[in-house]
């Protein structure tokens, strides 16, 4: 099983639309979490940290579940900008180890 | 904002040739992460480095790698013998503190892109 794992997509959304990426990890012991966000050939940019409580920044929205060992990202108001890869990951063994999901790949289209 | 430089952007090079690739952390951060991403796959970790040593390493961080922070400022990457399989975007990151946790960012530089031909 894969680390951590995240539906491939392509999401292909219209403006204003909502979207959900979901993202499961394996390893119990991760400590904690995070969505990226990745343009094309450019390097990944911290979206956001995922909280046990849920916590939303503007129109995201990140959930974790360590029961379930599954995170999530919702966006509401889809805009063109949002088009990019999104990341889900992973920090553990103290932190010094960071583990990536391959990504989710969204288009907003207008 | 402040921010990780790489040089060189891009470089081609030789199979079985030494690669260095340079990385300038930002200032105040004590702690230093290089990933690589081979096209059209994932961000891998390769290495964090703190205090002068390697703190914690992957499976694809062989012998045939190794890092250095040479003077107060660099931080590099190098590759002894470069394979055709290690071509990829090589991200330098930085952070002022260990990791990812709350309140603390790991910040990627633009990346060097490896050739091997």
């Amino acid at each position: 099983r894969k680390e951590v794992e995240q539906d491939p997509g392509p999401f292909n959304v219209p403006e204003g639309a909502t979207v959900a990426f979901n993202c499961t990890y394996s390893n119990s012991a991760s400590q904690s979490f995070f969505w990226y966000r990745q343009d094309c050939r450019k390097e990944p940019k911290l979206l956001m940290s995922v909280y046990s409580s849920g916590n939303e920044d503007g129109r995201f929205t990140a959930q974790l579940n360590r029961a379930s060992q599954y995170i999530s990202l919702l966006i509401r108001d889809s805009k063109l900008s949002d088009s990019a890869t999104y990341l889900c990951v992973v920090n553990i063994n103290g932190g010094f180890k960071t583990i990536f999901g391959a990504g989710t790949r969204l288009f907003v289209k207008a | 904002e402040p921010e990780v430089t790489q040089t060189p952007s891009h470089q081609v090079t030789q199979m079985g040739q030494e690669v260095i690739l340079r990385c300038v952390p930002i200032s105040n951060h004590l702690y230093f992460y290089w990933y690589r991403q081979i096209l059209g796959q994932k961000v891998e970790f390769l290495v964090s480095f703190y205090n002068n040593e390697i703190s914690e390493k992957s499976e694809i961080f062989d012998d045939q790698f190794s890092v250095e922070r040479p003077d107060g400022s660099n931080f590099t990457l190098k590759i002894r013998s470069t394979k055709l399989e290690d071509s990829a975007m090589y991200f330098c990151a930085s952070s002022e503190r260990v990791g990812l946790s709350s309140g603390n960012t790991i910040y990627f530089g633009e990346g060097s892109w490896l050739t091997v031909v």
